[in-house]
């Protein structure tokens, strides 16, 4: 079973359209996370939500809305994608908030055309 | 959270050990060490961590000086399989609000 499923694992869409990743996690964590992973391999947060209330906003664009119908699941949709948005995108968890022993999900590669 | 330095690159021969090095002189008291590594194409792992003394688990070991300004990341048997970039992180435990930053890391290649 995998801890942190992500899917889709590949996207690739054009400029101007609205796509959504999907996480789960079955290790009955209450903190998720999402990262970007830009083609400069920086590793950056962007959204974290403890129990389905966000917690950590990163200043990032609100093209992006993160929902988390329950405390296993973190969506992540992406609203008018821009060429920038091209980046692999990581969803983690944590037992609790601020805990830093993350369960991070394979990744979803998003390519903007 | 304490600043790291790591060196960007490093070679290590298959079934040598690899001592992956870690700076962090403005460490304060309550903050740990911990190490990720990051697989071509797959998602961050946790390693290990510590606060003062040294670590080991079935993965690596970890060991701090004593003054805890620096660190260092040993895989007794690097295998090819252990190719990946390996971050280290300094960071007070249990500090909502907040989450992980990723440095540069350091970038392991064990080649045969």
């Amino acid at each position: 079973d995998t801890a942190v499923s992500q899917t889709p694992k590949y996207l690739v869409t054009q400029m101007g359209n609205d796509k959504s990743i999907k996480c789960e996690q079955n290790l009955g964590h209450d903190t998720m996370y999402w990262y970007k992973q830009d083609s400069k391999k920086f590793l950056k947060i962007m959204f974290s939500y403890n129990n389905k209330e966000l917690i950590i906003n990163e200043t990032v664009p609100n093209r992006f809305s993160p929902k988390s119908p329950d405390k296993a699941h973190l969506n992540l949709h992406i609203n008018s994608l821009e060429l920038g948005d091209s980046a692999v995108y990581f969803c983690a968890s944590s037992s609790r908030p601020g805990a830093n022993v993350l369960t991070f999900g394979a990744g979803s590669r998003l390519t903007v055309l | 959270d304490a600043k790291t330095t790591q060196p960007t690159s490093m070679d290590c021969a298959e079934g040598r050990a690899a001592n992956l090095p870690c700076n962090h002189s403005t460490i304060s008291g309550n903050e740990y060490v911990y190490w990720y590594r990051q697989i071509h194409s797959q998602g961050p792992q946790y390693i290990i961590h510590g606060l003062k003394n040294n670590e080991t688990n079935e993965m690596a070991s970890l060991i701090i000086t004593e003054d805890r300004k620096s660190s260092t990341l040993i895989l007794p048997h690097a295998t090819l399989r252990d190719t990946a970039v390996y971050y280290c992180i300094v960071r007070v435990a249990g500090q909502a609000g907040t989450a992980l930053i990723f440095g540069k890391g350091t970038t392991l290649s064990v080649s045969s």
